[in-house]
């Protein structure tokens, strides 16, 4: 079945320093989705890429789909301590009711 | 985007008992998701409910240990049946459609 893998598992960022999750999957994607999951809460929904090459941003939040819609990252400028918290992508499949896979996740911890 | 309740946000239960997870979403859906979310892991689709259907369970989950009632449109059970220490997760509600998932707080099982 479909696999969705993201490096790294984890990373310790002073604030202000960037960071970027990586995360690829084992098949050709019809779109991939970002989540962020604060310590003791659910999964919260940041942005949805559907289009080979496509980037998005928001504030400091970079979202970039591969071009071959197999591989996204996110890249975010100058943390802050309110970015803690583990980042899921989410890709879906291609042809009809195609479930969302979850990534491995990418844990960020920020101090100051 | 929905609002969605869970109850219980969490529970302790002893071993071969079972428990009934509630969903309750604010508007009509057409298919509500349930997930496990074991410690420190990603998360990982039980099945997808559908209203006036059965549900359709993903590889390795099966009617029998999870059953979900759907009985309307904006509401759905999970039933954790038979618990082990091995059940102990987060168990998340969602909704959503080809877009954005959208999740309840969770529920938060330990198993004795």
């Amino acid at each position: 079945g479909q696999q969705v893998m993201q490096i790294p598992q984890y990373q310790h960022v002073q604030e202000g320093e960037d960071f970027t999750t990586y995360c690829n999957s084992s098949t050709t994607l019809s779109n991939i989705q970002w989540y962020k999951q604060r310590p003791g809460g659910h999964p919260v929904f940041l942005i949805q890429l559907v289009k080979s090459g496509e980037v998005k941003k928001q504030k400091r939040l970079t979202f970039q789909f591969g071009e071959a819609k197999k591989n996204s990252s996110l890249h975010i400028t100058a943390t802050q301590t309110t970015d803690v918290g583990t980042y899921f992508c989410a890709g879906r499949g291609t042809g009809t009711a195609s479930k969302l896979t979850f990534g491995t996740g990418t844990r960020l911890q920020v101090t100051l | 985007s929905a609002v969605i309740s869970q109850k219980p946000s969490r529970d302790i239960c002893q071993r071969g008992t079972s428990l009934t997870i509630q969903c309750q979403v604010d508007s009509q859906v057409t298919m509500m998701f349930w997930y496990r979310q074991q410690p420190g892991q990603s998360l990982t689709l039980i099945a997808t409910a559908n209203q006036g259907s059965e549900a359709t369970y993903e590889s390795g989950f099966v009617i029998d240990k999870f059953p979900i009632s759907r009985p309307n449109l904006t509401f759905s059970t999970l039933t954790v049946s038979n618990m082990s220490p091995e059940d102990s997760s987060i168990y998340l509600c969602s909704v959503g459609g080809d877009g954005a998932q959208h999740f309840g707080d969770g529920t938060r099982l330990s198993i004795l």
